[in-house]
């Protein structure tokens, strides 16, 4: 079956880095999507993988191994608006998004 | 605004009652989907849309239909509505089905009593 696993929820503090691991089984891989969700909105993307290795966009980075199932989103100099949920979503080989349950973000000043 | 517009934002409904939520892009998007969002579940596929006059079904479609007459509406439909679809009701777009960067529409809060 496809699964995905990443934590439930997390605390950080404002200004230091925090990593969200994801790791997944899908039948097939398209690439592999993180998204921001505040409570209470819509989810709003963030990045994308499809190769191994690294991407880094401003202070959120995105990285993926093919091989191990396993994703992680590195965010950097926290704000206070970065608390929010960070939905993994690998995409199977019928190009459908499997959604994680997603990881809270806590950020403490 | 370009964007994707759902409605009613929020609604509460009786049991048994049918109830359409409406969905529509201005963007072009090919794809659009129906989520629902559950406390501690994931986002859940209802039903998609890969172009105008095609549908499909997702993870869990027993109770909802939709339809795709145009390229902008994507209408979900509860024939007669159950406590279980109490839930938050997501509509997202695409450029084309093989693509994963989804615009959602604001979300659909419904209580079905």
């Amino acid at each position: 079956g496809q699964n995905i696993d990443q934590p439930t929820e997390m605390t950080a503090t404002e200004g230091a880095i925090v990593q969200i691991n994801c790791t997944y089984q899908t039948s097939g891989f398209n690439g592999l999507f993180w998204y921001q969700q505040h409570a209470g909105e819509a989810p709003t993307f963030l990045s994308y993988n499809v190769l191994d290795g690294l991407e880094e966009k401003g202070r959120f980075s995105s990285f993926l191994s093919r091989s191990k199932g396993y994703s992680y989103l590195l965010l950097k100099e926290l704000q206070m608006k970065d608390s929010a949920s960070y939905l993994c979503a690998p995409m199977d080989s019928n190009y459908q998004l499997i959604w994680g349950a997603g990881t809270k973000l806590i950020i403490k000043p | 605004t370009a964007g994707i517009t759902q409605a009613p934002t929020s609604q509460i409904l009786a049991a048994g009652r049918s109830m359409t939520l409406r969905c529509t892009q201005d963007m072009r998007h090919n794809a659009m989907y129906w989520y629902r969002q559950d406390l501690g579940l994931g986002l859940r596929l209802i039903h998609y849309s890969n172009t105008a006059g095609t549908t499909g079904k997702g993870e869990v479609p027993d109770g909802y239909s939709v339809s795709r007459a145009n390229t902008d509406d994507f209408p979900l439909t509860l024939a007669s509505a159950v406590p279980s679809q109490t839930s938050v009701y997501f509509c997202a777009s695409t450029l084309t089905g093989d693509t994963g960067e989804l615009f959602f529409g604001e979300g659909s809060r419904l209580t079905v009593l």
